[in-house]
């Protein structure tokens, strides 16, 4: 079956514009999870959504960032008013259920570049 | 606070040569403990998950890792490695709660040389 699905894969954009990254994630996964991968931080959880529960957005690094997912299904990660310290790899990543003994199923990413 | 320490950033070795990437952690409670595998230009693809039981537990492409809490540490082995092995590998513990979040370790670069 399909795994988890991002776009665009790649995306180059002007400083100061907004972006949206989107993830289709695995028919029937409940949890849907966005992390960030990036040369000098290595890999920081974003946000966390399960079910119809409210999410964990802990890890958000600024209110330039947000992110929603409608129906239980896609999520769109947007970042407003895009800085240099922006670019990296955006990866979200799936699992059946939020419990932690189900692994997540991670996307090829989005590779984002702020020129 | 949770934190997973990989110690080496970059492993080289031969072809067919054993090899071990080392991962520790620390953590105020119980934790599943995880080794993911990063080709280029793709997304992260599970190996090898410990949840509770048996200590040593073994993977996919002949991986296996080791979890020894009173070391805290769960280091990755492959008797013989490939070349098709060359990849970032990635060390992830979560809390073992109901948030499934993972933290990362920096990852460690595997090059297998001919």
């Amino acid at each position: 079956g399909a795994g988890v699905s991002q776009s665009p894969s790649n995306k180059v954009t002007e400083k100061g514009k907004d972006v949206e990254l989107r993830c289709d994630p695995i028919s029937g996964h409940t949890a849907l999870y966005w992390y960030r991968q990036s040369l000098g931080q290595g890999l920081e959880f974003l946000i966390y959504f399960q079910g119809n529960s409210a999410p964990d957005k802990s890890g958000l690094p600024s209110d330039r960032f947000s992110a929603e997912r409608t129906g239980g299904s896609v999520s769109t990660l947007t970042i407003q008013r895009t800085q240099q310290e922006d670019s990296a790899v955006y990866l979200c990543a799936s699992s059946p259920g939020g419990a932690s003994n189900q692994p997540q199923h991670f996307g090829d990413g989005t590779r984002l570049s702020i020129l | 606070a949770q934190s997973v320490t990989q110690l080496d950033s970059q492993v080289p070795v031969f072809e067919e040569a054993p090899v071990e990437l080392r991962c520790n952690y620390s953590s105020s409670v119980s934790v599943y403990l995880f080794w993911y595998v990063q080709y280029p230009n793709q997304g992260l693809q599970l190996l090898l998950k410990y949840l509770s039981g048996s200590t040593l537990v073994k993977g996919i492409n002949g991986f296996e890792a080791e979890f020894n809490k009173s070391q805290t540490s769960f280091h990755l082995r492959k008797p013989s490695v490939h070349i098709s092995d060359t990849a970032e590998y990635f060390c992830a513990l979560d809390r073992g709660s109901t948030l499934g979040r993972l933290y990362f370790g920096r990852g460690t670069q595997l090059t297998v040389w001919p």
